[in-house]
């Protein structure tokens, strides 16, 4: 069974652009949420999709967003970048929504580095 | 909010000893309590989890227990070995909160 594939891995990007992640769950997981990682903040929550639908969404700027298809494949976009986006990204997907009892399955992330 | 307070190390132990990673939570409601792992260059990966009081999550000779009078999910293990150098991250999610929150992450190297 393929695991939680997330592209690009590694990406170079300068200030004031936008960039686009893609996350691909695990078959038949509906649920996908993204998190940012970085060494001083650790791990936060960004925003979850289920069925296409928005469900939760953290403390985040309105520059961050996202969306999920009709496959269960979500995208997430930045706008405008700043240097402190730069960040490793994580997808994870599950069967149920987060907040459920379920397991997170995890991709092995993006990292934007912001110039 | 809910969140989670864990030991933030980082921690070094040598071969075969005993590991404790302290983790607390602060909850309105139920929730349930994980802990994942984070090997080096990789994404998180669950660890083991409970999902009410006293349950006992374990897997890997990992354990934790889900204890509501201290608020605690403590990771123990009794003999630790090379390969369980990783970052070791405490989690929480409930139903009030439709998310997922972290600890801040313990790092621990282990010495042969």
């Amino acid at each position: 069974k393929a695991g939680v594939t997330q592209t690009p891995r590694y990406l170079i990007k300068t200030r004031g652009q936008q960039v686009t992640l893609s996350c691909s769950p695990i078959s038949g997981h509906r649920s996908v949420s993204w998190y940012q990682q970085t060494p001083g903040q650790g791990l936060q929550f960004l925003f979850e999709y289920f069925s296409e639908t928005q469900r939760n969404k953290g403390n985040f700027p309105g520059r961050f967003s996202g969306r999920q298809f009709s496959n269960s494949r979500s995208e997430m976009n930045v706008s405008t970048l700043e240097l402190g986006d730069s960040a490793l990204y994580l997808c994870a997907s599950s069967l149920s929504p987060v907040g459920n009892t379920g397991e997170l399955f995890f991709g092995e992330g993006s990292r934007l580095t912001v110039l | 909010g809910d969140s989670v307070t864990q030991m933030e190390g980082p921690v070094t132990l040598s071969e075969e000893a005993f590991l404790t990673i302290n983790c607390t939570y602060t909850a309105t409601g139920y929730p349930s309590l994980f802990w994942y792992v984070q090997y080096p260059g990789e994404g998180l990966q669950l660890l083991l989890k409970a999902t009410k009081a006293d349950d006992k999550g374990s897997n890997k000779g990992f354990e934790a227990t889900y204890r509501k009078e201290t608020t605690s999910f403590h990771l123990e293990k009794g003999s630790v070995q090379v390969s369980d150098s990783a970052v070791y991250f405490c989690a929480l999610s409930s139903y009030n909160n439709n998310d997922m929150r972290f600890g801040a992450g313990t790092r621990l190297t282990v010495k042969p």
